[in-house]
């Protein structure tokens, strides 16, 4: 079985653009998590979305969004870019959100770079 | 508060045991776990452990939880050049019915051979 993807890879934006990350679960999972990680530092969690609908949310500005798909792949989306939007976006998935050991299985990550 | 803590750096000899600790500050926590991230990867879910159970074994990885001082730790029994990596501990707070985790920044592990 295929793990958790994510596209693209790599991606260089500059201030003020706008940017989308793609993600799609393991098969059978229903949730998917997104997670900053900035250099040097552990994972913050931004959103997490469970049959299409947004369980949690992170403390993030509004500029950062996302949704999920019937197929539960999702889309996290940032716009009005700053330099402090670079790092590692994370997606992680799982069965069912706060139940059970809630194990969640992450994705390789989109590195995102801001000039 | 949700906060984790772990020290940043750990050197060891190929063939010893590694510990990486932890600290925690949610007593509600039901979770903890235990994730690898080798250079430009995403995170590898290593083992976790309920927050009734004192001590979990998973072939080389022992998590041992002392629930009362929030301390939890991840022994490695002979440890090899691949176990070199970050390795994040993160509790899933027990106030929350989402998918939040809460990480610490990391331990680098660097094994020597």
């Amino acid at each position: 079985d295929a793990g958790v993807t994510q596209s693209p890879t790599h991606l260089i934006k500059t201030r003020g653009q706008h940017v989308t990350l793609r993600c799609s679960p393991i098969s059978g999972h229903k949730s998917v998590s997104w997670y900053q990680q900035v250099l040097g530092q552990g994972p913050q969690f931004i959103f997490q979305y469970y049959e299409k609908e947004e369980r949690g949310r992170g403390n993030f500005p509004d500029r950062f969004s996302a949704r999920q798909f019937p197929n539960y792949s999702s889309e996290l989306n940032v716009n009005a870019l700053l330099l402090g939007d670079s790092a590692l976006y994370l997606c992680a998935s799982s069965l069912v959100p706060g139940f059970g050991t809630y194990e969640q299985y992450f994705g390789p990550g989109t590195r995102l770079t801001v000039t | 508060g949700e906060d984790v803590e772990q020290s940043l750096f750990l050197s060891v000899r190929e063939g010893d045991s590694s510990v990486i600790n932890c600290t925690y500050t949610d007593s509600s926590s039901t979770y903890l776990y235990w994730y690898k991230q080798e250079p430009g990867a995403g995170l590898q879910l290593l083992t976790y452990i309920f927050s009734n159970m004192d001590m979990k074994q998973d072939q080389r990885l022992t998590v041992l939880l002392n629930k009362k001082d929030k301390h939890l730790s991840l022994r490695i029994a002979d440890t090899q050049t691949g176990d070199s990596a970050i390795y994040f501990c993160a509790e899933r707070p027990g106030s929350s019915n989402t998918g939040k985790l809460i990480f610490g920044q990391g331990t680098t592990l660097q094994v020597k051979p």
